[in-house]
């Protein structure tokens, strides 16, 4: 069984600048999340989408962020215009629907995001 | 106050020993505990699963949660030098819901 996947496994772009990362989780995992880790931080949660509905998205830090699931499959994360600030690692995380008896999460390698 | 604390370490343990990581947590209402375990830029990797008290056991790792004192534990017994990783702490509210990380302990076992 494939994993949770990530892209890009790095990025590194100018203040300013757009970014869009990718995560897709694991075939038929309904739930789909964002976490970040910022240098020296644990990590925090940004959102959750069940399918292709948000259910969850508490932990966006601000409006430049925006968070997709087309489908209910993979997600997208983009941030416009990003600031020194929203470096760190952004990993993605996928669990079957409650009651399946498996509702822990598997993450993803993360991509490292570096704004200069 | 934070809602998840964890030593950060690092931890430091000979090769064979007994291994306790521990983290502490504010909220009662927490009912989900996990550990994972996290490799140098590696995503963190699931390693026990507990829902509400009690021992979990697999293989050399050992999950305890104690809902009275909000207390979380994970044992390795015979550490390896492959157990050198960090190791975090994650908890959560419901099923399906989001997870409250501690910031992870960095365990180094040396041969």
């Amino acid at each position: 069984e494939a994993g949770v996947t990530q892209f890009p496994s790095h990025s590194v772009i100018e203040k300013g600048q757009t970014v869009t990362l990718r995560c897709d989780p694991i075939s038929g995992h309904d739930n789909l999340y964002w976490y970040r880790r910022v240098m020296g931080k644990e990590i925090k949660f940004l959102l959750h989408f069940v399918k292709e509905s948000k259910q969850d998205e508490s932990g966006m830090p601000n409006n430049r962020f925006l968070a997709e699931r087309t489908g209910g499959t993979y997600s997208t994360l983009k941030v416009q215009p990003a600031e020194l600030e929203d470096s760190g690692v952004y990993f993605c995380a996928s669990s079957p629907f409650p009651g399946q008896g498996k509702e822990t999460q598997y993450f993803g390698p993360g991509t490292r995001l570096l704004v200069l | 106050q934070k809602e998840v604390e964890q030593d950060p370490g690092p931890l430091s343990v000979p090769e064979g020993a007994i291994v306790s990581l521990n983290c502490t947590y504010s909220n009662s209402a927490f009912q989900y505990f996990m550990w994972y375990r996290q490799y140098s830029r590696k995503g963190p990797e699931l390693l026990m699963y507990t829902y509400s008290s009690g021992n979990k056991e697999d293989g050399r790792f050992t999950a305890q949660v104690d809902k009275s004192s909000k207390y979380i534990s994970l044992f390795i017994r015979d550490s390896q030098p492959s157990d050198s990783a960090t190791y975090l702490c994650a908890i959560g509210y419901n099923a399906g819901n989001m997870l409250t990380f501690g910031g992870g302990t960095r365990l180094m076992v040396k041969p």
